[in-house]
Order: structure tokens, then sequence, then C-alpha cells
């Protein structure tokens, strides 16, 4: 069975740092783009990075360039994302979803409350 | 950048009816290998997305086939022969054949 289950998530005070993880089981992670979404609560879904299978290859949203940084670490079948300089805007629950061109699993979501 | 717009935004149906929502693309979404990549989501009250849809018409494993995806080029379709109780939720189409991905508002279907 297909898995993928974020952390990370919590309280964070504007221009903070937090960073999340997202264990995958199930399948083979190596063979596998990985991609980053997040929903404001009750708004709709926002796409925010992805990365290849390998790592070589990152993509971003303008709205996180160059404060967001998305890595996999393959030997630990783990996706992360570094989020630095936080704002208020980024409050929302960040999903991981498995694939770049149609994200056929998500996680549970984890919620990071960016507020001072 | 790609802009998804969905219509309608709120969609009332009556159990056992049709229900249609549309999702057009500012730009063709033909991918140049030659896919459409054209994904159609469920989000049901408090849980995650779930893919319903993907590359435009295939229905993803254990997704009833009351579900059907349509379309071509920039105008795509999400229908449900014949909704269920189970069916309340927002659904999205979203486009992963241009950087960066982007998600249409989405529809609220609720039961009247």
């Amino acid at each position: 069975e297909v898995q993928l289950l974020e952390s990370g998530g919590g309280l964070v005070q504007p221009g903070g740092s937090l960073t999340l993880s997202c264990g995958v089981s199930g399948f083979t992670f190596t063979s596998h783009s990985m991609t980053w979404v997040r929903q404001a609560p009750g708004k709709g879904l926002e796409w925010v990075s992805s990365i290849s299978e390998s790592g070589v290859n990152t993509y971003y949203a303008d709205s996180v360039k160059g404060r967001f940084t998305i890595s996999r670490d393959n030997s630990r079948n783990t996706l992360y994302l570094q989020m630095n300089s936080l704002r208020a805007e980024d409050t929302a629950f960040y999903y991981c979803a498995r694939g770049i061109y149609g994200l056929a699993y998500w996680g549970q979501g984890t919620l990071v409350t960016v507020s001072s | 950048d790609v802009v998804m717009t969905q219509s309608p935004l709120s969609l009332p149906v009556t159990l056992g009816q049709p229900a249609t929502i549309s999702c057009r693309s500012s730009q063709s979404l033909v991918h140049s290998d030659g896919n459409t990549y054209l994904n159609w989501f469920q989000q049901r009250p408090g849980q995650s997305p779930r893919r319903l849809i993907y590359q435009v018409s295939k229905r993803d494993s254990g997704v009833p086939d009351r579900f059907g995806g349509s379309g071509s080029g920039t105008d795509f379709t999400l229908k449900i022969s014949r909704v269920e109780a189970e069916d309340v939720g927002v659904y999205y189409c979203m486009q992963g054949t241009h950087w960066p991905r982007t998600f249409g508002q989405g529809t609220k279907v609720e039961i009247k």
C-alpha cells in the first residue's frame, strides 16, 4: 500500500524557518518524482515545488522561489521542504504527492502556521 | 503561467442526477511528448485530495466508473453520470504539462 506521511509542521514566527518531511512507503521512491502542494485554510490548491527522481532537477513556484528548498534523501525514502523567511501568507496545509505530471498519491498534510 | 478556469464554482445536484464540471486552460495542454497532462482531483470535506482522472480520461484504480473525463487541447470536462452522497466535495483540475503547475479554482459539489 502506497503511503506518504508528512511531518514537521507547527507554529512559527514571521521570518522564521521550518523543515517539512515526507516519509514514503509502498513504492520504489527512487523511481518517482515528487511534489509539494499547499492549501491555505478554506482555500484552493497551490503547487509549491517539485523534484526529479534523482534530485538533480527542482522546480519552484514564484511565490516561494529563493525562500524554500526542496530535496530528497533516496536512502531514507524521504522528501523534504526547507522553508525560510516565512510569511503569514505561507500559512497552509502542506501536502506531499507522488509525481510531477499527475499527482497520483497524496499524504494527509501537515499544517504550517506563520504568526507572531 | 497557464490559467485553469473551472465552471461552475458551485454545483448543487440532485442524487442520481448527472453533474458536469468544465475546465479551460489558457494554453494548449499537449506536451511535447504527445501526452496531455490534465488531471482531476476530488477533495472530500476534511480529507486530502485524491486523484480521479489523469491524462484527460484515464480513471485511477478504485475510482467508480460513474466518473468520466473528456476533452482536448484547452477544453476539458469531468462528468459524474449519477451523483451519489459520497461525491460531495470540491473538485479541482490541474495541468501537469507546463511549469509552473497550476490548479483550477475548485468546484464545490453539494446535494440539493
